[in-house]
């Protein structure tokens, strides 16, 4: 089951900040989160593995709500190389096996 | 650059046409996967290999045939697609097969069938 992402797409303000949410219907091990800009592969931003789990990177971070099967990626002072397509990858409690099941992705637009 | 090599870049085949693409991973990880990302659409996952042994088939037809040789490379054998196969295949690898760990994806090859 694809995990739905909101919003579909946002456009802010360099400096601005944003949230991007990331939803599932089923029961989640782990969410993925990689940024793809026009053109480029995916790239890795991080991973969260427990419930409650928080990390982050610079201005990049993110929650995981095992409970809620949710997982929100927050990005605070936005830059211009934040643009890019976001997406969430999630692998379900019940699989063993890596088997990631992106949601349709969130577009960022970064303007000065 | 993420370790991830894939060749060609582009291709452009006619239904009747046989190719391969090829993928590479310098990272030295045990897992590949071949993605097909379509416009409008979200990543797909088609084919898993870990420690060159098929794990996943995603509902893939058979016009799409994978081969790992071992765990650096990986290929994706294409014969009689259809123009709805045009899309972007993105190859990724990661250090095991099971959950939990990151991927990383190469450029992709992007598929034009005429």
């Amino acid at each position: 089951q694809q995990p739905v992402q909101s919003p579909q797409a946002v456009i802010l303000r360099e400096g601005e900040d944003a949230v991007i949410n990331c939803s599932s219907s089923k029961a989640l091990y782990s969410v993925h989160w990689y940024r793809q800009k026009h053109g480029e592969a995916p790239v890795f931003l991080m991973i969260l593995l427990k419930g409650g789990e928080q990390k982050g990177h610079e201005k990049i971070s993110a929650s995981f709500n095992e409970k809620k099967q949710q997982s929100s990626l927050y990005l605070t002072a936005s830059q211009l190389s934040y643009s890019g397509t976001y997406f969430c990858g999630t692998e379900g409690r019940d699989q063993g096996a890596q088997k990631l099941v992106f949601g349709q992705g969130t577009r960022l637009t970064i303007n000065p | 650059e993420t370790g991830v090599t894939q060749t060609p870049r582009h291709l452009v085949m006619g239904m009747t046409n046989k190719k391969s693409l090829k993928c590479e991973q310098h990272l030295g990880h045990n897992a590949m996967y071949w993605y097909k990302q379509s416009a409008k659409k979200p990543l797909e996952l088609m084919f898993v290999y870990n420690f060159k042994e098929q794990t996943e088939n995603n509902s893939v037809p058979s016009r799409f045939s994978p081969e790992c040789p071992n765990s650096s490379h990986l290929f994706l054998h294409l014969h009689t697609l259809q123009p709805e196969d045009s899309a972007l295949y993105l190859c990724a690898s990661s250090e095991e097969g099971t959950r939990g760990y990151e991927q990383y994806f190469g450029p992709g090859t992007r598929l034009t069938v005429t």
